[in-house]
C-alpha cells in the first residue's frame, strides 16, 4: 500500500537550533514529494516540493528538504528555527505512476519551537 | 486569483441535520479533491471529482457522504444525517490536470470546520 510515515508526532527545538522534520516513504513508481505546512485554525500552505532533478530543494521560510532515494526519505530541515515556525508539518507523495495521482499524507508532526 | 474558495468557514449542526461544504476551485481549474482532517490527525483522502464526473470516491464513507461538482458553480461535499463523528476539517484542493497539480503542488482551500452538537 501507498503511504507516508512521520515517525514523530511532536518535535521540540529552542530558537536558533537547527531543525529536522522527518519523512519516509512506501510507493510504486517515482514519488512526487511535498511538505506542508499548518498554522492553528488555518489551511494548508505549501512549503516545497520534488519532482525530479537536484536532491536538496529549497523552499519558503528558510525551509529546505533532501530527498534521499535509497532510504525513501524526504526529511524537511532549517538551519536556524524561529519561535513562528512553530506549526503542524505534513510531508505528502503523489505515487506517479502516469494518469491520475492522488496527494497522500502523512499523519503531521507538530513542532515547537521554545525561545 | 482568488485561490480555492471554501465557505462557510465554521459550521455548526446538529445531529440528524445536513451539512453542505462548497468549494470554489481556482479560476481555470477544472479537477477538485475533498479532505478530511479529523482532530489531532492528519488529512485523508475523501474523493476526486472533475466537471461533471466523480473520478475516485474510494475515500467516501459508504453512507451518508456524498459530492458533486456540477458543470456550472461550485463542487459541494454533502453529508446527510450528521453525527457526532462527522466533526472534523475538510479542506478542498484544485487543480488544471493531475499532472499540473503534481507539479504545483495542488492549491488548499482554508478548509470547512464542522462540528455536530
Amino acid at each position: 500500500a501507498q503511504s507516508v510515515a512521520q515517525p514523530e508526532d511532536q518535535v521540540n527545538v529552542a530558537e536558533g537550533n537547527p531543525l529536522t522534520v522527518k519523512c519516509t516513504y512506501s510507493v510504486s513508481g517515482n514519488p512526487y514529494l511535498f511538505w506542508y505546512v499548518q498554522y492553528p485554525n488555518r489551511g494548508l500552505q505549501f512549503l516545497l516540493k520534488y519532482i525530479t532533478g537536484d536532491n536538496l530543494v529549497k523552499g519558503s521560510y528558510g525551509f529546505e528538504a533532501e530527498f534521499n532515494k535509497s532510504q525513501t526519505s524526504f526529511h524537511l530541515k532549517k538551519p536556524s528555527a524561529l519561535v513562528s515556525d512553530s506549526a503542524l508539518y505534513f510531508c505528502a507523495v503523489i505515487p506517479f505512476s502516469g494518469g491520475y495521482n492522488k496527494l497522500i499524507f502523512g499523519a503531521g508532526t507538530r513542532l515547537a519551537v521554545h525561545p | 486569483n482568488a485561490g480555492v474558495m471554501q465557505n462557510p468557514r465554521h459550521l455548526v449542526r446538529r445531529r440528524g441535520q445536513e451539512a453542505r461544504l462548497r468549494c470554489s476551485p481556482m479560476k481555470g481549474h477544472s479537477h477538485v479533491y475533498w479532505y478530511r482532517q479529523l482532530p489531532e490527525e492528519g488529512l485523508k483522502f475523501m474523493v476526486y471529482l472533475q466537471k461533471e464526473n466523480i473520478i475516485d470516491e474510494s475515500g467516501m464513507p459508504k453512507e451518508r457522504f456524498s459530492a458533486e461538482f456540477p458543470k456550472e458553480g461550485p463542487s459541494i461535499l454533502r453529508i446527510q444525517q450528521v453525527v457526532r463523528g462527522d466533526s472534523a476539517a475538510y479542506f478542498c484542493a484544485s487543480s488544471p490536470r493531475p499532472g499540473q497539480g503534481a507539479n504545483y503542488g495542488y492549491t488548499f482551500g482554508s478548509g470547512t470546520r464542522l462540528t455536530v452538537v
